[in-house]
């Protein structure tokens, strides 16, 4: 079966500073990787996804790149805010079956 | 668009009582709903995928009959914890995939389940 792997688990960054959460999966023909980020006590949201046809794909502060070969892919957050801390899940599916990451834990100092 | 809730947001329960959780979608049909379990800073743990009008698919591990599922309509499914203990207290989490051909998920607002 498919095996997430994220990191970091924890990362903190100044306010307006970047923040990069990397991913790898194990199964080539996952074909959809979405990021979510849950808030304390709330569901997770969908915030960016990107499809194996695709290698980037941006919106506004957020974008997520895909290497397919290497079998990973990034959320890059740009110009951070304080309202961008929460816990951020990585995913890779194929079909309805979804395999999610262990999360990582933002903070953003301000 | 792709709105799902979920209903109560948070319940608290004698233990040996039963306790129905329900997930819809509010926007549009979802031909698929998962159940996830979520424990204290760890990630989703899928519980069963429900199909509408079909039996749910239970994860290993995880008990048909103490976790029923019904997925009776194409926005609708409850999950029925049934003669609930402490150690079932947790945080349930339903999501929807919609009927168009997306393979999206689409999460609900989670449902805080405390079993006394």
């Amino acid at each position: 079966g498919e095996n997430v792997e994220q990191h970091p688990s924890t990362l903190s960054v100044q306010e307006g500073d970047s923040a990069v959460i990397k991913c790898t999966y194990s199964d080539s023909a996952s074909n959809y990787f979405p990021w979510y980020k849950q808030e304390l006590g709330k569901g997770p949201q969908l915030i960016i996804d990107i499809r194996s046809n695709v290698g980037e794909k941006k919106d506004q502060r957020i974008a997520v790149t895909l290497n397919k070969t290497a079998k990973h892919f990034s959320l890059h957050i740009t110009e951070t805010q304080p309202e961008d801390s929460a816990v951020y899940f990585c995913a890779a599916s194929r079909g309805n079956q979804f395999y999610f990451g262990t999360g990582t834990s933002l903070t953003v100092i301000p | 668009g792709a709105v799902v809730s979920q209903h109560p947001s948070r319940v608290i329960c004698k233990s040996g009582t039963s306790v129905k959780i329900e997930c819809r979608s509010l926007d549009f049909q979802a031909t698929t709903m998962f159940w996830y379990r979520q424990f204290p800073k760890q990630s989703l743990m899928l519980m069963a995928t429900s199909n509408e009008g079909s039996k749910a698919t239970y994860e290993q591990g995880v008990e048909k009959d103490k976790f029923l599922i019904n997925h009776a309509s194409l926005t609708l499914s409850t999950l029925t914890v049934t003669s609930a203990h402490p150690e079932d207290s947790s945080f349930y989490i339903c999501s929807a995939v919609g009927s168009g051909g997306t393979d999206t998920q689409y999460f609900g607002p989670g449902t805080r389940l405390t079993v006394l």
